[in-house]
């Protein structure tokens, strides 16, 4: 598709489990940020990529949380031994390269941890 | 650290007329801003942005801010507002010279009564 898709749209798990959120950005943009969104907030930063090397991944909030593109595309978040605390939307978008350009932002995909 | 604030979660609009969702802003050096806006079930979309130049900034669907640099503040504005301007606004910033790293605030709640 022409836009940033997110899988899956929702994710119900339970406490302690593996969970992972893939996103597909828009073909032929190199820069891709993952975001969390809790209800009644605004999106935070989680990381970005350049390409298939992790940015900045200073948003992160512990090292349960991973994540990963390995041919610079699609990018799979990672989250380990899920807590509740970690109930959000996660969004991700992209865009061309990095700098002042706009982001692309998928739906997102609702992780409700149980 | 960089921040930003939108001090109504709420804004109420007669339909025609004018709009403004207000936010200021945080950040060390000149600051990168941006308006998102957020429907139901959609991804986050640009609506417009302020890198440097000119201080009134036009984007999408009629809307433009201007920058006030002494105020910090960086004011969403549309002169005529429609029904289908009803949605959440998110105001976010960065800064300059590499830093990817977007600060959204808590976004504002704008319903356009008929």
């Amino acid at each position: 598709g022409a836009g940033v898709s997110q899988t899956p749209s929702n994710k119900v798990t339970e406490k302690g489990k593996y969970v992972e959120l893939r996103c597909d950005p828009i073909s032929g943009h190199t820069a891709l940020y993952w975001y969390r969104q809790s209800l009644g907030q605004g999106p935070e930063f989680l990381i970005y990529f350049q390409g298939t090397g992790a940015a900045d991944d200073s948003g992160l909030p512990n090292d349960r949380f991973f994540a990963v593109r390995p041919e610079g595309s699609v990018s799979t978040l990672k989250i380990q031994r899920t807590e509740r605390g970690d109930s959000a939307m996660y969004l991700c978008a992209s865009k061309l390269t990095t700098g002042t350009g706009e982001l692309f932002f998928g739906e997102g995909s609702r992780l409700t941890v149980l | 650290a960089q921040s930003v604030a939108q001090p109504e979660d709420q804004v109420n609009v007669a339909e025609g007329n004018p709009l403004t969702v207000k936010c200021t802003y945080s950040v060390s050096g000149n600051p990168y801003l941006f308006w998102y806006v957020q429907y139901p079930n959609r991804g986050l979309q640009f609506l417009l942005k302020y890198i440097t130049g000119d201080n009134l900034v036009k984007g999408s669907y009629g809307f433009e801010a201007e920058f006030n640099k002494s105020q910090t503040s960086f004011h969403l504005k549309k002169p005529s507002a429609l029904v289908s301007d009803s949605a959440l606004y998110f105001c976010a910033v960065s800064r300059p010279f590499g830093n990817e790293k977007l600060t959204f605030g808590t976004g504002t709640r704008l319903t356009i009564i008929p």
